[in-house]
């Protein structure tokens, strides 16, 4: 079973601190993505990235940052965290090309900017 | 990419067959129907997808009008842990990049009861 885990579930900020979410899977995906899940709102991409060192812009990428390093790990990155980034944060990978709908999604990280 | 609509949420019993219905009359003729369902305080679950065939897989299953207007996910026997919101989804296949993006709607909810 592929499997995609994450670094924290829940995680307690202060505004302005710089904050790290990991996201490793494992059934060697090339894509990765990030999206946050707001109430209302629904799944919005934040990055995607196609490949190691490689990385795309989605929906709402301003205040957040993503490295990519390796293949099995994508990291996002709120330089500078604010209350307005308080959301749930979900991983996902798949492979590249025609599957790429089937992405696979981590846990989730409920994080929240006080 | 082609609209969705669905039901807000209907409810069926455990064990018997939970059919959930999805609108996509503006579907064009590339583009595919995909499944998520995302349990309470969990990331999306890729289900299953399909084009003009009927589909099925350890899953559920799909049907898919001759007419490709609409689709109904099955599944055949529910049970109490298949309670959740189901997302139908319609994008062309192959696109690559940050358009590989999962566009989620409100998705139905299904309450399966003892």
């Amino acid at each position: 079973d592929v499997k995609v885990t994450q670094s924290s579930r829940y995680l307690v900020k202060r505004t302005g601190e710089k904050v790290f979410l990991e996201c490793v899977q494992d059934m060697d995906h090339e894509n990765m993505f990030w999206y946050r899940q707001d109430p209302g709102l629904g799944l919005r991409l934040i990055y995607f990235s196609y490949d190691v060192k490689m990385k795309e812009k989605g929906d709402i990428p301003e205040g957040y940052s993503v490295s990519r390093e390796k293949k099995e790990r994508f990291s996002l990155i709120l330089e500078s965290a604010s209350t307005n980034q308080t959301s749930m944060y979900l991983c996902a990978s798949s492979f590249r090309g025609p599957n790429s709908y089937e992405q696979y999604f981590g846990p989730g990280t409920r994080l929240t900017v006080t | 990419d082609a609209k969705t609509t669905q039901p807000t949420s209907m409810d069926c019993a455990e064990g018997r067959a939970a059919n959930l219905p999805c609108n996509h009359s503006t579907i064009s003729g590339n583009e595919y129907v995909y499944w998520y369902r995302q349990i309470h305080s969990q990331g999306p679950q890729y289900i299953i997808h399909g084009l003009k065939n009927n589909e099925t897989n350890e899953m559920a299953s799909l049907i898919i009008t001759e007419d490709r207007k609409s689709s109904t996910l099955i599944l055949p026997h529910a049970t109490l842990r298949d309670t959740a919101v189901y997302y139908c989804i319609v994008r062309l296949r192959s696109l690559r990049g940050a358009n590989s993006k999962l566009t989620f709607g409100k998705g139905i909810t299904l309450s399966v009861r003892p």
